[in-house]
């Protein structure tokens, strides 16, 4: 499995700010993938990020709230921009491997709390 | 409704006990299962992950997939306190990025 690091692994931002999540993963991969984890509730998918291209967001996730970069094939950055108590949330990288690319590994996430 | 339910727990077991942890899902079209243990402040890390129906055993945890009644579940033998950790189900179709995910289930193993 690949080794996926975070950062920051947490912070506390003023409200109408912006916060800038980082992705490093050991070895190349096609895709990358964003989660969101609210208190109570299940990861979400925000969104794919794939190298040389636009992201793909999924239905209640826009690119003016959550910017995504891709570079290169080891390393992506999530945006959560003009942050509202409401984006106080766990987010989580992820990139797929195992046989066929079927399976999905973690970082250990950005834990976010806008005050 | 959702796509995936997983009941939240809490779930408090004595040490040694058997665990059983289930989800149930509304999609026939998912294919690949996954269970994930999620400890405080750490990213989910995969457990197993099984492709359609059937079982799948390692060490002492064994998954199954019952497709026709869309259901799945985690049983953990001999449960030790360093199981305590959130376990988390997710599944996903075919040819498909997105993962679906339960709430998760909170267990704690009591020495």
């Amino acid at each position: 499995s690949a080794v996926i690091s975070q950062k920051p692994s947490r912070d506390i931002c003023q409200r109408g700010t912006s916060l800038t999540i980082q992705c490093q993963v050991d070895s190349q991969v096609t895709m990358m993938f964003w989660y969101r984890q609210q208190p109570g509730q299940s990861l979400t998918l925000i969104a794919t990020a794939n190298q040389g291209s636009e992201a793909t967001y999924e239905s209640g996730f826009v690119i003016d709230k959550f910017p995504i970069s891709r570079p290169n094939l080891t390393f992506s950055t999530l945006t959560v921009s003009n942050m509202s108590p409401e984006d106080s949330s766990i987010y989580l990288c992820s990139v797929a491997g195992g046989t066929m690319n079927t399976e999905a590994f973690f970082g250990q996430g950005t834990r976010l709390t806008v005050v | 409704q959702k796509e995936v339910e997983q009941d939240p727990g809490p779930l408090s077991v004595p040490e040694g006990a058997i665990v059983s942890l289930n989800c149930t899902y509304s999609n026939s079209a998912f294919q690949y299962f996954m269970w994930y243990r999620q400890y405080s402040r750490k990213g989910p890390e995969l457990l197993m992950y099984t492709y359609s129906s059937g079982n799948k055993e390692d060490g002492r945890f064994t998954a199954q997939v019952d497709k026709s009644s869309k259901y799945i579940s985690l049983f953990i033998r001999d449960s030790q306190p360093s199981d305590s950790a959130t376990y988390l189900c997710a599944m996903r179709e075919t040819g498909a990025n997105n993962l679906f995910f339960g709430t998760g289930t909170r267990l704690t193993v009591i020495p």
